[in-house]
């Protein structure tokens, strides 16, 4: 089974500020396996990156993702107040599996 | 407009049973596999199980395997997600969420809003 460990557990930003969220694979995982989820308190997961670092449909390109091989990174490049939330990378595969998510919090 | 409507969500005994429903509208349910994923309280998102197209194929997360049954009716736009011998570990909001390959990468593309299932004596 591929684990997926994201950090830091906990993000204090201020709006403006940049935003590196990283998500490391226990294994080589494929880019086109690799999707970025947003949940905000109370609401269903929202498809943010998909393949790695192709933004969903919708999404501003605030939101960039890279990586490759057991490295994949998340930015949000000046952020703004709707984006205090949790994020989890998701690695598709045989069994999909979550990461554990970062908490972005309003420093 | 893509919709997920998940219903049958509730409070059960331990050892209990629950079926939860997802209704689909605004797409092709046949065209899609489908995934049911959960939350417990307070906690993250763990995969527990998905059919592909027609039904035929579905697989299962260790933690459900011989206890929950996925199936569908594509006729009737519903996924259904059958929950037998539950235990306390299996309370969770459980989303059904849709399966989508944009240039062959798969991701979760649209979420229902989720039904809680309370597993409690």
């Amino acid at each position: 089974e591929i684990v997926l460990t994201q950090s830091p557990g906990t993000l204090s930003l201020s709006p403006g500020e940049r935003a590196t969220l990283s998500c490391r694979a226990s294994q080589i995982i494929s880019s086109s396996d690799l999707a970025w989820y947003q949940q905000k308190p109370g609401q269903a997961p929202r498809l943010l990156i998909y393949g790695a670092s192709s933004r969903a449909t919708g999404i501003p390109d605030r939101f960039s993702g890279s990586g490759s091989g057991t490295d994949f990174t998340l930015t949000i490049s000046s952020l703004e107040p709707e984006d205090f939330a949790v994020y989890y990378c998701q690695q598709y595969g045989t069994s999909p599996f979550f990461g554990q998510g970062t908490k972005l919090e309003i420093k | 407009e893509v919709q997920l409507v998940e219903s049958g969500g509730g409070l059960v005994q331990p050892g209990g049973s629950l079926r939860l429903s997802c209704a689909a509208s605004g797409f092709t349910l046949s065209s899609h596999w489908m995934h049911w994923v959960r939350q417990a309280p307070g906690k993250g998102l763990v995969w527990v199980s998905r059919s592909n197209g027609d039904g035929s194929g579905t697989a299962y997360a260790d933690a459900v395997k011989g206890r929950f049954t996925t199936s569908r009716d594509n006729a009737k736009n519903t996924v259904y997600l059958q929950m037998n011998s539950l235990r306390a570990e299996d309370t969770a909001v459980y989303y059904c969420t849709r399966d989508t390959r944009y240039g062959g990468d798969p991701s979760f593309d649209f979420w229902g809003q989720g039904t809680l299932v309370t597993v409690s004596s």
